[in-house]
Order: C-alpha cells, then structure tokens, then sequence
C-alpha cells in the first residue's frame, strides 16, 4: 500500500527566501506525482504535475523534481511571497486515477 | 474557479437525518472523485467514477452512498452518519489518458458537521 510522508508539518519563512517542500513515496510503481496547494476552507489548487517519466516540471517560480528510485519529489519555491501561505499537499497516482495524499506542508511567509 | 462546483459549501446534520452532497464539473471530464479531509490527516479517497460506473470504493460505509446520473454531476447521499463523520467533503473530476496525465481538478468542498 503506497504511503506517502511529506516534512516538515509546518514551516515559517521570511518574505523573499527560497525554500523547498519535501515529499516521499513508498511504492515506485507510480503513473506521476503531483503538487496541489490549498487555502484556509479551500479545495486543492493543481500546481505542477510530472510524469514517472520526467525528472522536473516548472511554473513560474515554482519548480518540482521526481526521483523514483530513491521515492523522493521536492518543491522549490523562489523568492516566496505572502501570497504563497497556504499548505502544500504532494498525491503519488499508482494508477491512472488513484491518489495517494501526504498530509501536507502549512507553509506560512511573513512580511 | 476550477470548473468544479460542490453545494452546499456548508452543512450541519443530526445522526438521523438524509442529506445529499451534490458536485458539477463543466470541463467535459469522464471521471469524477469523492474525497473525505479530516483534520490532521491525509486526504482520504472514497469513490471514483469513470464513465458513470463506479470502479473504486474504498471501504467506505454504507451509509455514504454515491450516485452519478451523468458525467457532469455526482451526488454523496448521507444518513445516519456518525460525529466521526464530520470533515470536508471534496469532489474532483478528471480526463484521464494512457500517459497518466490525471490532474484532478477540485471543488471548493462541502465542509459536514455531525453533531
């Protein structure tokens, strides 16, 4: 059964640093791992999608990398602004249409 | 907006009563999701349909019953639910292909109170 862990739980950065999420997956066997984001009493937002086959996918000042072999994908997020603070949610698809969902990183950027 | 729309946002029920949650997807999608947010844990998949059939159900209790009349609309119909029932309730439709390119779009969730 895939299990999928994201650190840290939280985390508070100042206006302007980069940072990185971190996610892990158990089961390799993955169709693709994507990056959501959610706001306070929100749905999921989809941020960036990447294929088994890929490595990365980026979208403006966000990058995601996938490393099957070792069951890691990282977020980076540039110059992080206010706007950014909501929680991260990564979800490894072991099939075409199912989800596994880590708990998510509250990401709060302070002014 | 994500082309998804769930009513109603918010919801507060007795253990005995009959409810239904409704969701609407206008992206021409063929495979619509219901998911379950409880606090401080994972989000938890509860039904799938493809094509209006269902080909997922994660040991969910019976009385969470699901109903896709068409590709557009998906129904979550509640009775005698339990307080541990209480979470947001999320929907989610897709256009899956062979590549795996399988982004699910959300709606916005129906936020369930069981008292």
């Amino acid at each position: 059964k895939q299990e999928v862990t994201q650190i840290p739980a939280a985390l508070s950065v100042p206006e302007g640093e980069n940072l990185v999420l971190n996610c892990s997956f158990t089961d390799s066997a993955i169709y693709n791992l994507q990056w959501f984001r959610q706001d306070p009493g929100k749905g999921l937002t989809s941020l960036l999608l990447i294929q088994s086959s890929q490595r990365e996918q980026t979208s403006g000042r966000l990058n995601a990398s996938l490393d099957k072999s070792s069951g890691r994908s990282t977020l980076y997020i540039a110059a992080s602004q206010p706007g950014d603070s909501a929680t991260y949610l990564c979800a490894a698809s072991g099939s075409a249409r199912q989800l596994t969902f880590g708990s998510g990183t509250q990401l709060t950027v302070l002014p | 907006e994500t082309g998804v729309t769930q009513t109603p946002r918010h919801l507060v029920m007795g253990m005995t009563n009959k409810k239904s949650l409704k969701c609407e997807q206008h992206l021409g999608h063929n495979a619509m999701y219901w998911y379950k947010q409880s606090a401080k844990k994972p989000l938890e998949l509860m039904f799938v349909y493809s094509l209006e059939e269902r080909v997922e159900n994660n040991s969910v209790p019976s009385r969470f019953s699901p109903e896709c009349p068409n590709s557009s609309h998906l129904f979550l119909h509640l009775h005698t639910l339990q307080p541990e029932d209480s979470a947001l309730y999320l929907c989610a439709s897709s256009q899956g292909d062979r590549e795996g390119k399988n982004i699910q779009y959300f709606g916005a969730g129906t936020r369930l109170s069981v008292l």
